[in-house]
């Protein structure tokens, strides 16, 4: 059984800060990373991809890759209150179907 | 370029009762998915299309749910007859390489 795993949350930051959310994940096969922001009410959206290990960055976001650790994580700096939502991570093995976590609940507090 | 869409928006049914889903994906798209997402959870995968075959079904209940994808574009979703688990937020996503963009999802109530 392939398995994504995120903390649930609600995680907490005040405006402006750093927030860090992680995910694993047990299928060592995987090769592409997302991450989704998914509004209450509101279908997930894409906003990052990440394929390689290391850092990847747009705009706010940091996508970040270990594979040998089977661990992605995405940063968001500089948060506003308009990033509350669940994040989902999902991870794919090309060809295969994309697998999600629970997503974590990010509030971020004016 | 136009997104996923996804009807009706919104379908309340009494249980027992049969209920469809429609999908059309992004232009061009080849793979076609169609999840069921519960509350507080990560959308979970129902059946994957690779234009007009399923190529995943496995997680499909197929005593009651049906999919098809007709001409390798539009795709139906159909439960007969509901029952009260099924209420769910029903998602269709689509994708032509790795990434995958979802559609606004049906919510399904069913009383």
């Amino acid at each position: 059984q392939k398995e994504v795993e995120q903390n649930s949350g609600p995680l907490s930051v005040p405006e402006g800060a750093i927030a860090s959310l992680n995910c694993t994940y047990s299928d060592r096969g995987s090769q592409s990373f997302f991450w989704y922001r998914q509004y209450s009410g509101k279908s997930p959206e894409l906003i990052m991809s990440i394929y390689s290990n290391g850092d990847k960055e747009d705009g706010r976001f940091t996508a970040q890759l270990n594979k040998a650790s089977q661990y992605v994580s995405l940063l968001i700096r500089d948060s506003q209150p308009s990033d509350s939502a669940t994040y989902l991570c999902a991870v794919n093995n090309y060809g295969q179907n994309f697998v999600f976590g629970p997503g974590t609940r990010l509030s971020v507090l004016p | 370029e136009a997104g996923v869409v996804q009807s009706p928006r919104y379908k309340i049914i009494e249980k027992k009762q049969p209920v469809a889903f429609w999908c059309n994906p992004i232009s061009g798209h080849n793979t076609l998915y169609w999840y069921r997402q519960n509350l507080g959870q990560g959308p979970e995968l129902l059946i994957r299309y690779e234009n007009e075959e399923a190529v995943d079904d496995s997680q499909l209940p197929k005593d009651r749910f049906s999919a098809e994808r007709l001409k390798g574009v539009d795709s139906t979703l159909k439960i007969q007859p509901a029952e009260l688990g099924d209420s769910a937020v029903y998602l269709c996503a689509s994708s032509l390489a790795y990434e995958q963009f979802f559609g606004p999802g049906t919510r399904l109530t069913v009383l």
